[in-house]
């Protein structure tokens, strides 16, 4: 059974501030996506990645995959209270038939204080 | 371009009931998957199905539980028989048939059911 760890699970910052969250695996994985998901709602996607090393941006997110595919980051720059909300990494492994299933993270929960 | 539609949004069943959830996909995609979500936990794989074929259902519990994506209309999530334990929110995702983005395994998320078992 694969695992995926997130860190830190709860994060409160002041509004401006900067912020990162992990996302680790033993396992190398064949795909990584990024989720918000808002009280109520169903998760939204943000990124996918599926390059060793590759570095996304979506305005004042980064997206940093490892080299070796095993872990992910997220960074906000300058958050803002919109951005509050659970984040979610999801992770496949394994090609050809059963990298479909998304194994999911608890999340980290962020709150951005105005 | 509506999204994943899931409904109803909520479902309030008693202990030995049946409860139906039900999921549309997006337009163009033919792939759909369900997952549960339980309190304090991460969502969790239950079910791959695409139009009239059960891919993967090992997410799936044993008994009680089962899924279907007919030829038309809606994916099917059954729970039979619920328990207290049931209760959850239960999430529909679905894919297109890209091969480049299933390769990329992009899937879109529904704004699920939650489901109380009093």
């Amino acid at each position: 059974t694969q695992l995926l760890e997130q860190s830190p699970q709860f994060l409160s910052i002041q509004e401006g501030e900067n912020l990162t969250v992990y996302c680790n695996s033993s396992s190398v994985f064949s795909s990584l996506q990024w989720y918000r998901q808002e009280p109520g709602e169903g998760p939204v996607l943000l990124v996918t990645v599926v390059t060793g090393g590759e570095v996304k941006k979506l305005k004042r997110l980064t997206f940093q995959f490892g080299d070796a595919r095993k872990d992910s980051s997220l960074h906000i720059t300058a958050a803002q209270p919109g951005d509050t909300g659970l984040y979610l990494c999801a992770g496949a492994w394994g090609g050809g038939g059963s990298n479909y299933k998304l194994t999911f993270g608890k999340g980290t929960l962020l709150t951005v204080n105005p | 371009n509506a999204g994943v539609m899931q409904n109803p949004r909520h479902l309030v069943r008693r202990r030995g009931q049946e409860a139906r959830l039900r999921c549309s996909p997006m337009k163009g995609h033919s792939h759909v998957y369900w997952y549960r979500q339980l309190p304090e936990e991460g969502l969790k794989f239950m079910v791959y199905l695409q139009k009239e074929n059960i891919i993967d259902e090992s997410g799936m519990p044993k008994e009680r539980f089962s899924a279907e994506f007919p030829k038309e209309g809606p994916s099917i999530l059954r729970i039979q028989q619920v328990v207290r334990g049931d209760s959850a929110a239960y999430f529909c995702a679905s894919s297109p048939r890209d091969r480049a983005l299933l390769a990329k395994n992009i899937q879109y998320f529904g704004a699920g059911t939650r489901l109380s078992v009093l």
